[in-house]
């Protein structure tokens, strides 16, 4: 079974407007850490923003958001004030308590913006 | 300084040459990652180093040979590689701080790899 579900593989934008990118992820261990990362055509994987399963609220870093829903087990990506250079693609990514280094990454999302 | 370096940043090799990928980052992290990366898929575990001592072979084959001669350095020794080994080839770090969830991973921009 998938644990990490990124159920958009391609999403568009409008430059200056905000965006959500989708993520549920599936655990039974109690600690987890899910990561956001950013992968633009050049390669190099950027992290992006965290959220602990114990953190009691969502995680912010600058124009990056996470709406963490932890009964539904969903932590999106909110983007906010898109900008060209947000187009890349997006990975969404657990790590599990138990998980020995292992980091599980979701299939994905395509961001294009559009001026 | 968050940079992990990889070098060379494209290699183009035939199937029995021998090559090397090399890695390096200088923010004290004790374990360090290589990820296999196919077109539009996600990074795929190939092998962890924890304290410079492989701590996790996901079943790589044989022709994908890791070394770790120091703290701060991780290669990938290639040997008699096959056409469908061709990908971006991500290399990472992370302090180690035991089974923590919460550890971030620095990744390096990666060694696009092409076999002919």
């Amino acid at each position: 079974a998938q644990k990490i579900t990124q159920t958009q593989p391609g999403m568009f934008v409008q430059e200056k407007e905000a965006v959500t990118l989708d993520c549920t992820y599936d655990t039974s261990d109690p600690s987890y850490g899910l990561f956001w990362y950013k992968q633009p055509s050049s390669g190099e994987m950027i992290f992006l923003i965290y959220q602990g399963s114990y953190d009691q609220q969502n995680a912010t870093e600058g124009r990056y958001s996470l709406n963490f829903q932890k009964a539904r087990k969903s932590a999106n990506l909110v983007i906010s004030a898109s900008q060209l250079g947000d187009s890349a693609m997006y990975f969404c990514a657990m790590r599990e308590g138990g998980s020995n280094y292992k980091l599980t990454f979701g299939k994905g999302t395509l961001l294009t913006v559009n001026p | 300084d968050t940079e992990v370096t990889q070098t060379p940043k494209h290699l183009v090799m035939g199937m029995t040459n021998k090559k090397s990928l090399k890695c390096e980052q200088h923010m004290g992290h004790r374990a360090m990652y290589w990820y296999k990366q196919k077109a539009k898929k996600p990074p795929e575990l190939m092998f962890v180093y924890s304290y410079e001592k492989l701590s996790i072979n996901e079943s790589v084959p044989s022709r994908f040979s890791p070394e770790c001669p120091n703290s701060s350095l991780l290669n990938l020794h290639l040997h008699a590689l096959q056409p469908e080994d061709s990908a971006l080839y991500l290399c990472a770090s992370s302090q180690d701080s035991g089974q923590n969830p919460n550890e971030k991973l620095f990744f390096g921009s990666g060694t696009q790899l092409s076999v002919l």
